[in-house]
């Protein structure tokens, strides 16, 4: 079956260090990959996607890269704010499309000043 | 443009109850997706409808079911509800194609006694 491994969290940092969230994935076919951030009492917003194998995926300085032979897509920030504190899951979606997303556990990430 | 509006944004019902929870989504999606978010079972897909036809199912009982409206609005009932029903019911839109964007909303906390 599909499924997402991330992380186990919370991961604490301080301000302007660096960021890693690890997740890997196990599909049937060739999937796309996302990371989703779900800030406190709001729903999932997208961070960035990708949806072939070496694609990279950016945004608001958070980058992560598709790679099929380790499963992986891992997400990397190189200076962490403050206002990145959240909670972090990465989704996979296979042939029956975007629409049914299967989801990671979630990596809550705690930023101090 | 408006975002993803589900209704109500919190309910509390007891065993053996029914509840219906509603999602508006955004202006020209015709696509709805559900998931229910848990501590202990994080973020499963629901179901997903298109044009007021369900596209893709989750593995979710009977008891939980859904259906859309020609304005693209959709619902979610919940028969006889349990105690492990208690979650976080986010609802999500996009528009036509499959490759498409999904938008969430804030979700409902839907809380059993």
């Amino acid at each position: 079956g599909n499924s997402v491994t991330q992380m186990e969290g919370p991961v604490t940092l301080s301000e302007e260090a660096f960021l890693t969230i690890n997740c890997t994935y196990t599909a049937t076919g060739y999937p796309s990959l996302f990371w989703y951030v779900q800030y406190p009492g709001e729903g999932l917003q997208l961070l960035l996607k990708a949806t072939k194998a070496d694609d990279k995926g950016s945004n608001k300085g958070f980058e992560a890269t598709y790679r099929k032979e380790t499963t992986s897509f891992h997400l990397e920030k190189g200076s962490v704010q403050v206002s990145d504190s959240a909670v972090y899951f990465c989704a996979l979606a296979v042939n029956t499309g975007f629409q049914k997303l299967v989801f990671g556990t979630g990596t809550r990430l705690l930023v101090s000043p | 443009k408006a975002g993803v509006t589900q209704t109500p944004r919190y309910l509390i019902k007891t065993r053996g109850q029914q509840v219906t929870l509603s999602c508006s989504p955004i202006s020209g999606h015709r696509s709805v997706s559900w998931y229910q978010q848990t501590p202990g079972q994080g973020l499963q897909f629901l179901f997903e409808y298109f044009s007021e036809t369900q596209r893709n199912k989750g593995n979710f009982p009977g008891r939980f079911s859904g259906r859309q409206f020609s304005n693209s609005r959709s619902e979610m009932n919940v028969s006889t509800l349990e105690l492990g029903d208690s979650a976080l019911y986010l609802c999500a839109s996009s528009s036509d194609r499959l490759t498409d964007t999904q938008y969430f909303g804030p979700g409902t906390r839907l809380t059993v006694l």
